[in-house]
């Protein structure tokens, strides 16, 4: 049973352009929410988490949106760079340590 | 962050052998994990490493088909036992400090079994 679910397997964006990538999840117990990105024959790596008592986390380049109501949260990636091209996954946990993943969108930034 | 070496990077077994990954970290962690990612899919968690005790398997998941060890507070290995074609997965290790925080992961096993 996938609680965590990315329904974009890929995504294609234009170098300078904005990248949004959405996450939905089924469990209401969940309560921290992570980014990872990943290149190939290399780990996931982290990219922002955000706490369910917030609704906006920013880094950098980076901003993740939470909307409890909706059950979905979005990494918007700005301006995207030709780096960015990788695996991103969204991935929850439920007061604990454990980490459910989604299956992962194929970002591909065009130069 | 903490820094994760895994080893092997990647190996290809016979059917019916086994293999062993060590996970090495660079400082003093509380929890280790391993996962697996089938071909085309998502992380799944295996089992917690539990220093000086029995592993947590979640459920699809025995010890005797993936018994754990982890001796000490930076390092665990995983086996993958009697292996079929269907643990062509890749294996990785991941540390966190606690519940909500973020957890580092190794560069992965790639495992294929022919």
């Amino acid at each position: 049973d996938q609680q965590v679910k990315q329904n974009s397997p890929s995504l294609s964006v234009q170098e300078g352009r904005i990248s949004i990538l959405n996450c939905d999840y089924t469990n209401s117990m969940f309560d921290y929410f992570l980014w990872y990105k990943k290149y190939p024959a290399e780990g996931p790596t982290f990219l922002i988490s955000i706490s369910s008592i917030k609704d906006k986390n920013e880094d950098g380049r980076f901003t993740v949106f939470l909307n409890k109501s909706a059950k979905h949260l979005s990494l918007h990636i700005v301006p995207s760079q030709p780096g960015d091209s990788a695996v991103y996954f969204c991935a929850a946990s439920a007061n604990d340590y454990k980490l459910s993943f989604g299956a992962g969108t194929t970002v591909t930034v065009r130069a | 962050s903490a820094v994760i070496s895994q080893k092997p990077s990647r190996d290809i077994c016979q059917r019916g052998t086994s293999l062993t990954i060590q996970c090495q970290v660079d400082s003093q962690v509380t929890m280790m994990f391993w996962y697996r990612q089938q071909p085309g899919q998502s992380l799944t968690l295996i089992a917690t490493a539990n220093q000086g005790s029995e592993a947590t398997y979640e459920s699809g998941f025995v010890i005797d088909k993936f018994p754990i060890s982890r001796p000490n507070l930076t390092f665990s290995t995983l086996t993958v036992s009697n292996m079929s074609p269907e643990d062509s997965s890749i294996y990785l290790c991941s540390v966190a400090q606690g519940a909500r925080t973020e957890a580092f992961f190794g560069q992965g096993t790639r495992l294929t079994v022919v």
